[in-house]
């Protein structure tokens, strides 16, 4: 089986300062990642996957994770965070088993403060 | 636009009445979703679709009904729902049930609120 575990609920920033959203998964077998992002009343978008090969992904919104095997982690960064990027964020797994199910964690909501 | 369309966007029902929600993509998905949001709960997987025929039923009460007439569309048809029933329902699509890389496309959901 696997899971997801985002372990802040809520983050809270200034605008203009850095921010990591934190993620863990656990699976038995070889994962694919996502970083999903929900903004008010809208469904959800995807930001960035990890597949294979390079273990830092860049994605869309000037984002981006670094896969951890060791760790099993797949932290979200930005370096400078806007006003805008103030929404939900899902952390994903999917395994390469039989049963390729998208699994998500709870959600992260980052505020993003004048 | 995400590729996947769904209608209505804001639903308001009484607990009587019958009503269906629409998913339409036109990605040459062949796996379509169900999702339920709730308030401070994790996303719930209702309804799982490959190939137009349903593989996966979470334990859904029988007041939600799938349909999935081709690859492209995807409908929940609700009756007799109860006020908990209130959530943000979410479709989505993937390439297929085997094929995980490519995530799932998400649409904008339906906002269901029930009187």
């Amino acid at each position: 089986a696997q899971s997801v575990t985002q372990l802040d609920s809520q983050v809270p920033v200034f605008e203009e300062a850095p921010v990591e959203l934190r993620c863990n998964y656990s699976s038995s077998v070889s994962v694919y990642l996502f970083w999903y992002v929900q903004y008010p009343n809208q469904g959800l978008q995807l930001l960035l996957k990890y597949l294979s090969g390079s273990t830092l992904v860049k994605g869309i919104n000037g984002f981006e994770a670094e896969f951890n095997k060791s760790q099993t982690s797949f932290h979200l960064r930005k370096p400078s965070v806007h006003i805008s990027d103030t929404a939900e964020y899902f952390c994903a797994v999917i395994s390469s088993g039989s049963a390729r199910q998208l699994t998500f964690g709870s959600g992260t909501q980052l505020t993003v403060l004048p | 636009e995400t590729g996947v369309t769904q209608t209505p966007r804001h639903l308001v029902m009484g607990m009587t009445n019958k009503k269906s929600l629409k998913c339409e993509q036109h990605l040459g998905h062949n796996a379509m979703y169900w999702y339920k949001q709730s308030a401070k709960k994790p996303l719930e997987l209702m309804f799982v679709y490959n190939f137009k025929e349903q593989t996966e039923n979470n334990s859904v009460p029988s007041r939600f009904s799938p349909e999935c007439p081709n690859s492209s569309h995807l409908f929940l048809h609700l009756h007799t729902l109860q006020p908990e029933d209130s959530a943000l329902y979410l479709c989505a699509s993937s390439q297929d049930r085997e094929t995980g890389g490519g995530g799932y496309t998400f649409g904008s959901g339906t906002r269901l609120t029930v009187v």
